[in-house]
């Protein structure tokens, strides 16, 4: 049973332009959302991340948009830059001090970049 | 600031072999640590989790093992592995106090023939 799911396997931009990676989960109890971006043959770095109690959060040219009645999270960068290109993963977690930090990943989006 | 090791970066290992990955976390104490495993093409998924020394919490039935004799020292092992053990890797450690943010390590990239 997949919980956190990213659908797009894939995401190929033109430099400049935006990004958009989405993410849907069906665990109603997942309260803290967050992307990681993995390039090849590294461990996942964090990136942003957002409380269930906001609907965004930004960080320079990252932002992150959660509808909880949707059950849906987006990774948005702009502009987007050749350097981005990597595999995004989005996690999720339940309330703290209920599952001693576990997260769940989606299954990851490769995002390509072109100059 | 605190930095998270795995040794080795690559392990090839006949099948039937035993395995030992090694995970520490230096400029933090008490934290909570995580194997994670991805397989090509897949996501990460969670193989054990440790709040203290000597805990050990299992996520999924496997050929694998976990230990953390020591407060910022987790071990991934198998007596033999198998091919289906190939795979990626992962260790990560979270601060104790509340903070949902998990850091990784770089990995092992593990090719069992």
């Amino acid at each position: 049973d997949q919980q956190v799911k990213q659908n797009s396997p894939s995401l190929s931009v033109q430099e400049g332009r935006i990004s958009i990676l989405n993410c849907d989960y069906t665990n109603s109890m997942f309260d803290y959302f967050l992307w990681y971006k993995k390039y090849p043959a590294e461990g996942p770095t964090f990136l942003i991340s957002i409380s269930s109690i906001k609907d965004k959060n930004e960080d320079g040219r990252f932002t992150v948009f959660l509808n909880k009645s949707a059950k849906h999270l987006s990774l948005h960068i702009v502009p987007s830059q050749p350097g981005d290109s990597a595999v995004y993963f989005c996690a999720a977690s339940p309330p703290q001090g209920t599952s001693y930090g576990k997260l769940t990943f989606g299954q990851g989006t490769i995002l390509t970049v072109h100059p | 600031s605190q930095t998270i090791h795995q040794w080795p970066a690559t392990l090839v290992q006949p099948v039937g072999s035993p395995l030992s990955l090694e995970c520490t976390v230096e400029g933090t104490s008490n934290p909570n640590l995580y194997w994670y495993r991805q397989a090509a093409g897949r996501g990460l998924q969670l193989l054990f989790y440790s709040v203290g020394i000597g805990q050990i919490s299992s996520e999924v039935p496997q050929n694998l093992s976990a230990s953390r004799p020591q407060d910022r020292q987790f071990i991934l092992s198998s007596k033999k592995l198998l091919l289906s053990d190939s795979g990626f890797y992962l260790c990560a450690w979270r601060p104790r106090t509340y903070q949902e943010t998990q850091y990784f390590g770089p990995g092992t990239r593990l090719l069992v023939l």
